[in-house]
């Protein structure tokens, strides 16, 4: 079964900074697709970015983009010039080519200090 | 569009009562998704559909809990009879057909059973 681990609880960076939230994931199939969700308080869960496994191109967002390394399992969120509108939850989140469901990990709440 | 609608947005109730969950999906997704969102096992999938039918309902905790799609557009999540840890968000999501996409999500109901 595929598993998704985010290993930062809970993050912190000052305004107008860059942060790299992590995340990996165990999958022995070969096209799937990745996604990150954000969650402010208002709790609507929000897509920020997605990737095609089967894309090698990094996806890009505005000041959001991703670290896609398929060998590793490894989709890092990387935010530039973070904004006091970042701060929520964040999740990780992958879905399997073959199956409709979206398995999520257990977020990182990102905290913008100003 | 005014996308994945949920209703109510907050319910209390009383441990024994009947609790019904309420969704309405994007018009033209074919794709319906049941979640719950704990702080101990963050994002569940309960249930989804395809084409109103329930394609995997392994999620589904106990017999207590039930969900139907009688049409393209409306979908209920009932839970009879409640209990205390049922509390929980409850999230709505769909998505069309043939999309590389992630789902769009509802704004979530919060459950609190007393």
């Amino acid at each position: 079964a595929q598993t998704v681990t985010q290993s930062q609880p809970e993050m912190s960076v000052q305004e107008a900074e860059t942060v790299t939230l992590s995340c990996t994931y165990d999958t022995s199939e070969s096209d799937y697709y990745l996604f990150w969700y954000k969650q402010p308080p208002s709790r609507q869960m929000i897509l920020v970015i997605r990737q095609e496994a089967y894309k090698q191109q990094n996806a890009t967002e505005n000041r959001f983009s991703v670290n896609f390394q398929k060998a590793a399992k490894s989709f890092s969120l990387k935010i530039s010039d973070s904004q006091l509108g970042d701060a929520a939850m964040y999740f990780c989140a992958y879905r399997s080519w073959m199956n409709d469901k979206i398995i999520f990990g257990k977020g990182t709440r990102l905290h913008i200090l100003p | 569009d005014a996308g994945v609608i949920q209703s109510p947005r907050h319910e209390v109730t009383e441990m024994g009562q009947e609790v019904t969950l309420r969704c309405k999906p994007i018009s033209g997704h074919d794709y319906l998704f049941w979640y719950r969102q704990t702080m101990m096992r963050g994002l569940e999938l309960l249930i989804y559909f395809n084409n109103n039918v329930p394609i995997d309902d392994s999620g589904m905790p106990e017999d207590r809990f039930s969900a139907k799609m009688p049409n393209a557009s409306f979908s209920t999540l009932k839970i009879q009879p409640s209990e205390p840890r049922d509390s929980a968000v409850y999230f709505c999501a769909s998505r069309e057909d043939g999309g590389n996409y992630g789902y769009t999500f509802g704004s979530g109901t919060r459950l609190t059973v007393v």
